[in-house]
């Protein structure tokens, strides 16, 4: 079936400092999201990307989807504490479900 | 009040004992899902359903079984719970295929001991 990676697993950056995570998967994508889970929460959906090297931004939030349609990043600019969490990639398996990557857990150094 | 419910919480239970997981959501959405987050893997899909008649396995299904009583309600069973069954599960709902964004409850960790 299909696979969707993520690295890195853990990030550690102290505040102020960018951060990216990148996200792989086995078979071209018709689409992908983001989501963002906050320690002790639940997941919540950020964005979805849809175009061939689409690039979109929310605040200090971009997201870039490749030109294959395979691989896709999240980039943060001056992190802040707010931005503690971990952040999956998730692309669609057929017509029916998502599959979720492996996430990467991000924790800030104040 | 939220959109996506789950219950219980937590919940603590011994190997072998059967536990029914509740998830109900407000939102009017057809398609409802339940997930199992360990750490490291991600989340990995139990089961999913479209309607009340359409019941779909995911890559996780074993050991598991779901029922969906209404549009708005979702269970899921462990018909008789084992250690490497403890982990935090999510149930979440969405308005059409991936496409759409879904929604999560706030999960329910369990422990088997």
């Amino acid at each position: 079936g299909q696979q969707v990676m993520q690295i890195p697993q853990y990030q550690h950056v102290q505040e102020g400092e960018d951060f990216t995570t990148y996200c792989n998967s086995s078979t071209t994508l018709s689409n992908i999201q983001w989501y963002k889970q906050r320690p002790g929460g639940h997941p919540v959906f950020l964005i979805q990307l849809v175009k061939s090297g689409e690039v979109k931004k929310q605040k200090r939030l971009t997201f870039q989807f490749g030109e294959a349609k395979k691989n896709s990043s999240l980039h943060i600019t001056a992190t802040q504490t707010t931005d503690v969490g971990t952040y999956f990639c998730a692309g669609p398996e057929g017509n029916e479900k998502l599959t979720f990557g492996t996430g990467t857990r991000l924790t800030i150094i104040p | 009040d939220a959109d996506v419910t789950q219950t219980p919480r937590n919940r603590i239970t011994k190997t072998g004992k059967r536990i029914m997981l509740e998830c109900s959501q407000t939102k009017g959405h057809d398609r409802m899902y339940w997930y199992r987050q360990d750490p490291g893997l991600g989340l990995r899909l139990i089961y999913y359903s479209f309607d009340v008649k359409d019941i779909n396995k995911g890559e996780i299904s074993d050991g598991y079984s779901v029922s969906r009583q209404a549009q708005a309600k979702f269970s899921l069973s462990l018909e008789s719970a084992i250690p490497n069954q403890t982990a935090l599960y999510f149930c979440a709902t969405s308005n059409g295929g991936p496409r759409y964004e879904q929604y999560f409850g706030p999960g329910t960790r369990l422990t088997v001991t």
